[in-house]
Parts: C-alpha cells; sequence; structure tokens
C-alpha cells in the first residue's frame, strides 16, 4: 500500500505558465482533498471531492481548478500561475469524513 | 465563515517540561481532530474528539473537547526530543465532509 501519493514533489514555474499536481491513492477512499500551506496560516482548503465525478470548493478556490474523473485520481491545476500561488501542497484522502491520509506534499514555486 | 485559531503560535521548552495548546473555534464543532507535522512532512493524524468534555489519552498526550464543543487542547507531559514538530486541531460543523484546520503550534524541544 503506497497510501497517498503526490506528482511531481518540486516545481518551479513562471507567471502564466499551467500545471497539473496528480494525486492518487490506493485505499478506495471517497473523499479527497487538495489544500495547501503557507506559513503561520496553517492548511486551508481548495477544493475537495466527495465521490468519482464530483467536486467542490472550499476556502481558497480561485485560481485552481480540479477534476476527480476515476476514484483513486484527484487533479489540481493551475491555469496561469501566479507568485501568490507559491505554496506547499497537499493532498488528503479519507473514507468517510474521519481521519483524513496526507500525501508528501508538493512545494510549488511561482516567480 | 468557520474560524478555528490555536495558541500559542509558537512554543520552544526545556526536554522534560511539560507543553500545552490550545484550540478555539467560533463556531460549535461536531467533532475535533488533532495532527501532527514534523518539519519538512506531512500531517498525521493523532486523535479523534467526539463528545462533549471528552478527554482521551495516548501516552504522554492527553487531548480534551471542551464542554461546549468550541474549544479543545492537547497537553503533552514531559516533552521529548521526538514531540518536536506543529499541532494542528481541525474541526467541522459540516457533518464530516471537510475540515477547518487551526493555525497551528510550532513546538521546539531542547535536549
Amino acid at each position: 500500500n503506497a497510501g497517498v501519493t503526490q506528482t511531481p514533489k518540486f516545481r518551479v514555474l513562471k507567471t502564466g505558465q499551467s500545471m497539473t499536481l496528480l494525486c492518487a491513492q490506493d485505499m478506495n477512499h471517497e473523499y479527497m482533498y487538495w489544500y495547501r500551506q503557507d506559513p503561520g496560516m496553517g492548511l486551508r482548503l481548495i477544493h475537495y471531492s466527495v465521490g468519482e465525478g464530483t467536486t467542490a470548493k472550499g476556502e481558497v478556490p480561485d485560481g485552481y481548478n480540479v477534476s476527480r474523473l476515476k476514484k483513486q485520481n484527484f487533479l489540481l491545476g493551475l491555469e496561469s500561475a501566479a507568485p501568490s500561488q507559491t505554496s506547499v501542497y497537499f493532498c488528503a484522502s479519507t473514507a468517510y469524513g474521519d481521519t483524513q491520509y496526507f500525501g508528501p506534499g508538493t512545494r510549488l514555486t511561482v516567480l | 465563515g468557520q474560524q478555528v485559531m490555536q495558541i500559542p503560535q509558537y512554543q520552544h521548552v526545556q526536554e522534560g517540561e511539560d507543553f500545552t495548546t490550545y484550540c478555539n473555534s467560533s463556531t460549535t464543532l461536531s467533532n475535533i481532530q488533532w495532527y501532527k507535522q514534523r518539519p519538512g512532512g506531512h500531517p498525521v493524524f493523532l486523535i479523534q474528539l467526539v463528545k462533549s468534555g471528552e478527554v482521551k489519552k495516548q501516552k504522554r498526550l492527553t487531548f480534551q473537547f471542551g464542554e461546549a464543543k468550541k474549544n479543545s487542547s492537547l497537553h503533552i507531559t514531559a516533552t521529548q526530543t521526538t514531540d518536536v514538530g506543529t499541532y494542528f486541531c481541525a474541526g467541522t460543523n459540516t457533518g464530516f465532509q471537510k475540515l477547518v484546520f487551526g493555525t497551528g503550534t510550532r513546538l521546539l524541544v531542547s535536549p
């Protein structure tokens, strides 16, 4: 069991470039989440999904899009990256809302 | 929207001293979870509290959920260097679909 994996681990973008972050889980979890973590601000929810084919906005959704075409995968897209999106991005999954299992994170820098 | 604050933001203790972090929500919570994040790592689930006034222990860690279900605390007895990290509380008042994370308390333990 790999648990929750994230690809890539690190990425540097220029302003205006686009990219997709991939999250995969092998625990057959229904719920999946994308968070961003900035110094002194804890974890803030970007988007989440309560099942295959569903997505919903979290606390800070602007500038991001998501898709959950397969139950095990949750993709986070940045269409036009901005320096304000420099952050560490964590994906998490849970069966039905109890323990959240986090991936190792993606460190994104936007220049 | 729902806000969850933690105090202190940072604490530096000598090994063997006790440590407490407090979590306060602007709204009543249906449950609260605690996570630990080691430096450079990802959040790892510690425990979940559901009942008003609930107290749970894990070895040297004691977790408490307030009677009004708006606050919680984590107390570590006789800290060790392995306790270093950031401790987050996270709660929900909308069922179990999504959590709101606190701002975190960073603990540093000197030998």
